[in-house]
């Protein structure tokens, strides 16, 4: 069955970088749409990015482009984010998710941004 | 962007009873290149990731029960559960996926 693992969340100091990854199995990745959603404590989704399966195409949530940048190595069937110039507005847990429709979702790992 | 509107915030609903959320879009979800709508609803529960329960704005995901539909077209959707079970509680979320940025609504709380 289809499984999406993330990893790498923590804490960081606002300024700071940290790399996200998602490993992912039980469906052939290359063949995929994936997405980055991050969703605040108590707050509704927020999507955060998009890459086509062949890595080809990306596009970025205003909040993020420019800081944060989507990466995938469909030979280990990984996506990775990679968020650098953290801010506070950036705390929450951070899901990847499978295809245009997000029809699967990891479940998240969590990213604080505090002093 | 695509501002996605639901309602009720929250319900409380009897056991049995029907539960049924809106969720309004600030532009057409209808896709004219396969006359889909570009519409989700998730389930999330406290402490876990968003299930997909629609998608197409009334196609059930595999597994889902039955007592879950989605209904609607263009601006205007709905899901509704048929009959409340205990293990409907949760939050729940409708999503467009038409246009970059996807979007979602701000979460409907169903409680019994």
């Amino acid at each position: 069955q289809v499984q999406l693992m993330e990893s790498g969340g923590g804490l960081v100091k606002p300024g700071g970088s940290l790399r996200l990854s998602c490993a992912a199995s039980g469906f052939p990745f290359g063949d995929f749409f994936m997405n980055w959603i991050r969703q605040a404590p108590g707050r509704r989704p927020e999507w955060v990015s998009f890459i086509n399966g062949g890595g080809t195409t990306v596009f970025y949530a205003d909040s993020v482009r420019g800081r944060f940048t989507i990466s995938r190595d469909n030979a280990k069937n990984s996506l990775h984010l990679q968020m650098n110039s953290l801010t506070v507005d950036d705390t929450a847990v951070y899901y990847c998710t499978r295809g245009v429709s997000s029809d699967s979702w990891g479940q998240g790992t969590l990213v604080i941004v505090s002093s | 962007d695509i501002v996605m509107t639901q309602s009720p915030d929250s319900l409380v609903v009897s056991l049995g009873e029907r539960a049924t959320i809106n969720c309004k879009s600030s532009q057409s979800l209808l896709h004219n290149s396969n006359n889909k709508n570009f519409l989700t609803w998730y389930q999330q529960k406290p402490g876990q990731s968003p299930k997909l329960l629609i998608y197409w704005a009334s196609t059930r995901e595999s597994g889902v029960p039955d007592r879950f539909s989605g209904s609607g077209s263009g601006t205007d959707f709905t899901l509704t559960i048929s009959s409340l079970q205990s293990e409907d509680v949760a939050v729940y979320y409708c999503h467009q996926y038409f246009s970059i940025p996807w979007t979602f609504g701000q979460g409907t709380k169903v409680e019994i």
